[in-house]
């Protein structure tokens, strides 16, 4: 159980383009998802934490119109880069809380490279 | 916010030998410490996690203990092996914040040598 999938597992765009990539959980109703982006050798930065039907919270130094997240449902979350350039090139990662736990699970991750 | 720190940033190790991973945090609300492993292009997969009523939780290989009073918790892998390695994160959450959000250590990357 508490099985996250994320899509696309790896994309190449041009810079200026827009990327959307979902996160769905398979097996649970996640209350809350939340996005991470990964440097190399890097430990993972929070980017937003969404809740379902309401606006997504960013933190601090994340652009939240160029990072465009929508909470459709309970077990779907998108995160939209606007505008990509090379610098947003990087490794996205979700994660899903589950109504019954502290625990986060998640996705397999989305690889971006924007050139 | 919360901070967490986390140490050694890399540990090898021999196969067979015991493994500890240590992290501090500071904020003295948090109740929840879950410890991941991440190998190299994967997810981050939970391992083991402990909550603040509890001083530590065993699990085969893999403990954790938790002091609250000096806020720090460790990671111990006894018997270490090879497909151990990979980079271990850990992370605190607090009950009260919006979402139950987790802030991760800087990782360890953990080598056990055949």
């Amino acid at each position: 159980g508490a099985v996250v999938s994320q899509h696309p597992s790896w994309v190449i765009c041009k810079s200026g383009t827009s990327v959307k990539i979902e996160c769905r959980s398979l097996d649970f109703q996640a209350t809350t998802m939340f996005w991470y982006r990964q440097f190399p050798k890097q430990s993972l930065m929070l980017m937003a934490t969404s809740n379902e039907g309401s606006k997504a919270t960013y933190e601090q130094g994340v652009e939240k119109d160029k990072f465009l997240i929508n909470h459709a449902s309970l077990t779907l979350s998108t995160l939209t880069v606007t505008s990509a350039h090379p610098e947003d090139s990087s490794f996205y990662i979700c994660s899903a809380r589950a109504a019954w736990g502290l625990g986060q699970f998640f996705g397999p991750g989305t690889r971006l490279t924007v050139l | 916010g919360e901070n967490v720190e986390q140490h050694p940033s890399t540990l090898s190790v021999q196969e067979g030998d015991s493994a500890v991973i240590k992290c501090t945090y500071s904020d003295s609300a948090s109740n929840y410490f879950p410890w991941y492993k991440q190998e190299l292009g994967k997810r981050p997969q939970l391992i083991i996690d402990i909550r603040s009523n509890v001083g530590e939780k065993k699990d085969q290989r893999i403990a954790v203990t938790l002091n609250k009073t000096a806020k720090h918790f460790s990671l111990h892998i006894t018997e270490t092996q090879p497909e151990d390695s990979a980079v271990y994160f850990c992370a605190a959450s607090s009950g009260s914040n919006a979402g139950n959000m987790l802030t991760f250590g800087g990782g360890t990357r953990l080598m056990v040598k055949p």
